[in-house]
């Protein structure tokens, strides 16, 4: 069965004090790799996919990398509103463009203080 | 676009009553997505569609719930008699494929069963 485990569960950083987030994973056939922001009473908002260990990808303040095992958001000099919780999820591979099981971890919160 | 339009935002209803989510995805999105939030069990895919048909409901928790798509811009997720433990934020989302530039979330529905 597919697993994602993000830690840690809930961060606290002051505003410019970089870090990273972790998402450990096993699945069955890598197909991608998601990286998505979840503000309070809103969706899912997407951020990155990533296909193959040693990618990476960056938006703003944000950098994702991959390996084999574990993918890291890492962000550099925070800013309050990078506050959120970021959920990761892994899709399982699927033939041609058929849907494959995406799985999620369960987020960790961020709070990024002033 | 107006991205993915989920009605209602919030549902109070009593304990066996009918309740009916509605969801509009993004034009030309060919997959649709229904996920349940929890503090407990996090996102969990309930029932996903191709072309408005259904393709997986393995993640219906049981028969009380029920999914259609009648046509490519709308679906709803019907559950009847509705018990306090269906009390969570329900997502609908889409996307153009199998995702690869990721699903666009709605803003969900809360519902509380009392």
């Amino acid at each position: 069965e597919d697993q994602v485990t993000q830690s840690p569960e809930a961060l606290r950083l002051q505003e410019g004090e970089s870090s990273s987030l972790n998402c450990s994973y096993t699945v069955s056939g890598l197909r991608g790799l998601f990286w998505y922001r979840q503000d309070p009473g809103k969706g899912p908002e997407f951020l990155f996919t990533l296909y193959s260990a040693g990618e990476e990808k960056e938006k703003e303040r944000l950098k994702a990398t991959l390996t084999k095992k574990e993918s890291f958001l890492h962000i550099t000099a925070p800013k309050p509103e990078d506050s959120a919780t970021y959920l990761c999820a892994v899709q399982r591979w699927a033939g041609g463009t058929s849907y494959g099981k995406l799985t999620f971890g369960q987020g960790t919160i961020l709070t990024v203080h002033p | 676009d107006a991205g993915v339009i989920q009605s209602p935002r919030h549902e109070v209803t009593e304990m066996g009553q009918e309740v009916t989510l509605r969801c509009k995805p993004i034009s030309g999105h060919d997959y649709l997505f229904w996920y349940r939030q929890t503090m407990m069990r996090g996102l969990e895919l309930l029932i996903y569609f191709n072309n408005n048909v259904p393709i997986d409901d393995s993640g219906m928790p049981e028969d009380r719930f029920s999914a259609k798509m009648p046509n490519a811009s709308f679906s709803t997720l019907k559950i009847q008699p509705s018990e306090p433990r269906d009390s969570a934020v329900y997502f609908c989302a889409s996307s153009y494929t199998w995702g690869p530039s990721g699903y666009t979330f709605g803003s969900g529905t809360r519902l509380t069963v009392v």
